[in-house]
């Protein structure tokens, strides 16, 4: 069975530095795909970021990247120019894309990120 | 975007009764619906596929008769916690996948969540 680890109970920065989430997975799988998800107060999961595992080049959206290690089993989230509104849970994420399970979410155990002033 | 809803947004019920909880996705078909069960400053745990017009899939440890899923459309999934009881109370989310993406490259779409508690 998939199992994601977030080692990070709580994380803080401060705004406008960069920070790294650490997420490592284990799978026998050789397809699959990773994501980021950020949970604010308000309780909506917001989907950061996702990377196919076949795919070598990291994932990248704004000030939100990947570094994706797959020999290593290791997803960690970078996000650089840290705001204010960045501030939330942090989850990471599994999905196997092998075709009699492509559904399942497998989520971490979640990173609480502070940014302060 | 694709819109999830999710009703209520909280609810409060007293031990031995029933509460439903629907979630809808608004701007597109959802064949496959999700539920999830999130205690305090936990993750979230799969409790059930829910899949349009079949049975749902609940995953191990969940309980089928106390947790009913019905999905009678493309857009509506609802979750039954029967005959509630306090250690039911906890944030539920439904999340649902877009009818006709074909092989992996979808999104699952995330609801706001549902808080129950039960007294």
């Amino acid at each position: 069975a998939q199992t994601v680890t977030q080692s990070q109970p709580e994380m803080s920065v401060q705004e406008a530095e960069t920070v790294t989430l650490s997420c490592t997975y284990d799978t026998s799988e050789s397809d699959y795909y990773l994501f980021w998800y950020k949970q604010p107060p308000s309780r909506q999961m917001i989907l950061v970021i996702r990377q196919e595992a076949y795919k070598q080049q990291n994932a990248t959206e704004n000030r939100f990247s990947v570094n994706f290690q797959k020999a290593a089993k290791s997803f960690s989230l970078k996000i650089s120019d840290s705001q204010l509104g960045d501030a939330a849970m942090y989850f990471c994420a599994y999905r196997s894309a092998e075709s009699y399970n492509t559904d399942k979410l497998i989520f971490g155990t979640g990173t609480r990120l502070q940014v302060f002033p | 975007g694709a819109v999830v809803s999710q009703h209520p947004s909280w609810v409060i019920c007293k031990s031995g009764t029933s509460v439903k909880i629907e979630c809808r996705s608004l701007d597109f078909q959802a064949t496959t619906m999700f539920w999830y069960r999130q205690f305090p400053k936990q993750s979230l745990m799969l409790m059930a596929t829910s899949n349009e017009g079949s049975k749902a899939t609940y995953e191990q440890g969940v309980e089928k008769d106390k947790f009913l899923i019905n999905h009678a459309s493309l857009t509506l999934s609802t979750l039954t916690v029967t005959s509630a009881h306090p250690e039911d109370s906890s944030f539920y989310i439904c999340s649902a996948r877009e009818t006709g993406l074909a092989g992996e490259n979808y999104e699952q779409y995330f609801g706001p969540g549902t808080r129950l508690t039960v007294t």
